[in-house]
């Protein structure tokens, strides 16, 4: 059974710091792209980035280039995103989904979130 | 690419046809995703490649379209079936999703 759990979340104050992982379960890890995509409160699904099921290729949304970075260690079967400089409005839940491709693909599969709050 | 759902909220009885639609502002080919989300769950993937329900998707779910516009229909809506709807585009970066469309039960 496939499961993604995410943690690291919780409350940051703006231009703070904070990593989320996102520990994988129940399929070869290493075959799939994987995403972080994120849903402020009340709001619709807005994706975050992606990286390849090697690590070599990474892709931002425009709101997060330059202040988040997704990285991946196969080898613990673990995805993460460093968010530096975060603002109020990186508040949101954050999830973590598996594509159906090495490459990218639709998502398959999706974590329960981890609440990201920036606020001081 | 631009995704456009519609309409924003949509009332249906138990047992009638709901039929949501998605806009693209260009092409993305059938590289087009449904997925259903409920209050305080992730989504669940519905339909992939425009018109291929995912594993254990109930049949009642359908999905069709190409280039710019999709629709997915829910042949006969179950109560359970209540919850926000979004399509995706993953024929390119950014991977965009639509604003979603709100099914209620009447």
């Amino acid at each position: 059974e496939v499961q993604l759990l995410e943690s690291g979340g919780g409350l940051v104050q703006p231009g703070g710091s904070l990593r989320l992982s996102c520990a994988a379960f129940g399929f070869t890890f290493n075959n799939y792209a994987m995403s972080w995509v994120r849903q402020a409160p009340g709001k619709g699904l807005e994706w975050v980035s992606t990286i390849s099921s090697g690590g070599a290729s990474r892709d931002y949304a425009d709101s997060v280039k330059g202040r988040f970075t997704i990285s991946r260690d196969n080898s613990r079967n673990t995805l993460y995103l460093q968010m530096n400089s975060l603002r109020a409005e990186d508040t949101a839940v954050y999830y973590c989904a598996k594509h159906t491709r090495g490459s990218g693909g639709n998502f398959d599969y999706w974590g329960q979130g981890t609440l990201v709050t920036v606020s001081s | 690419k631009l995704m456009t759902q519609s309409p924003a909220t949509l009332t249906v009885s138990p047992g009638e046809r709901a039929t949501l639609s998605c806009r693209a502002s260009q092409s993305v080919n059938s590289d087009l995703a449904w997925y259903q989300q409920k209050p305080g769950q992730p989504p669940r993937l519905l339909i992939y490649g425009a018109s291929t329900r995912a594993t254990g998707i109930p049949a009642r779910f359908s999905g069709s379209g190409s280039g710019t516009e999709f629709t997915l229909t829910i042949s006969s809506l179950q109560t359970e079936d209540s919850a926000v709807y979004y399509c995706q585009q993953y024929n390119n970066w950014p991977l965009t999703f639509g604003g979603g469309t709100k099914v209620e039960i009447k």
